[in-house]
């Protein structure tokens, strides 16, 4: 138990639902990421939230939509997806300081059918 | 253009054994680096780091080297265990700018043989 809760664990959707992935930390950390774990690739940063605010978007398409309510959640909503988006979505978090690191939850694994 | 890169997608070892997991990088900036173990169907678990300034760093049955020169750090794990098997992904912080940002390589997948 790393501290960072993701939900589900497991996803399968249509590629006209709608879905929504949630991500709970209770570390204190004042960031938040997602990141996308796909077959034979290396961990892709998606976004990244510092005190609530959204300060990087990896040029993810507009299918993928976050929203952080506050420093403890983090949520990623998910709107007509394609098969190809099929992989493990991470959740991290970590303080705002130089040099440190993240820790990550369980993972949803996403299946695009 | 991959900055992280572990060019071994997998190593087998014996029990025992040492275990050695090469990264290279590109980008001179990286100021930290950092390893992480990974499980099938779990999220990466930070294993050990180490900052730029140093070039060794110790904890218990894993080590990690950087050869700043070189752009090129490693990971030892001695002696190795069955529950050792897993995907180990080398990561690095900094490249101007985004200081908090993990820039990833592929993952090596360790097996170590009982």
């Amino acid at each position: 138990e790393t501290g960072v809760t993701q939900t589900p664990r497991h996803l399968v959707m249509g590629m006209t639902n709608k879905k929504s992935l949630k991500c709970e930390q209770h570390l204190g950390h004042n960031a938040m990421y997602w990141y996308k774990q796909s077959a034979k690739k290396p961990l892709e940063l998606m976004f990244v939230y510092n005190f609530k605010e959204q300060t990087e978007n990896n040029s993810v398409p507009s299918r993928f939509s976050p929203e952080c309510p506050n420093s403890s959640h983090l949520f990623l909503h998910l709107h007509t997806l394609q098969p190809e988006d099929s992989a493990l979505y991470l959740c991290a978090s970590s303080q705002l300081v130089i040099n440190t690191e993240a820790f990550f939850g369980q993972g949803t694994r996403l299946t695009v059918v | 253009d991959q900055q992280v890169k572990q060019n071994s997608p997998s190593l087998s070892v014996q029990e025992g054994r040492i275990s050695i997991l090469n990264c290279d990088y590109t980008n001179s900036m990286f100021d930290y680096f950092l390893w992480y173990k990974k499980y099938p169907a779990e999220g990466p678990t930070f294993l050990i780091s180490i900052s730029s300034i140093k070039d060794k760093n110790e904890d218990g049955r894993f080590t990690v080297f950087l050869n700043k020169s070189a752009k090129h750090l490693s990971l030892h794990i001695v002696p190795s265990q069955p529950g050792d098997s897993a995907v180990y992904f080398c990561a690095a912080i900094g490249g101007g700018g985004s200081n908090y940002k993990l820039t990833f390589g592929k993952g090596t997948l360790l097996t170590v043989n009982p």
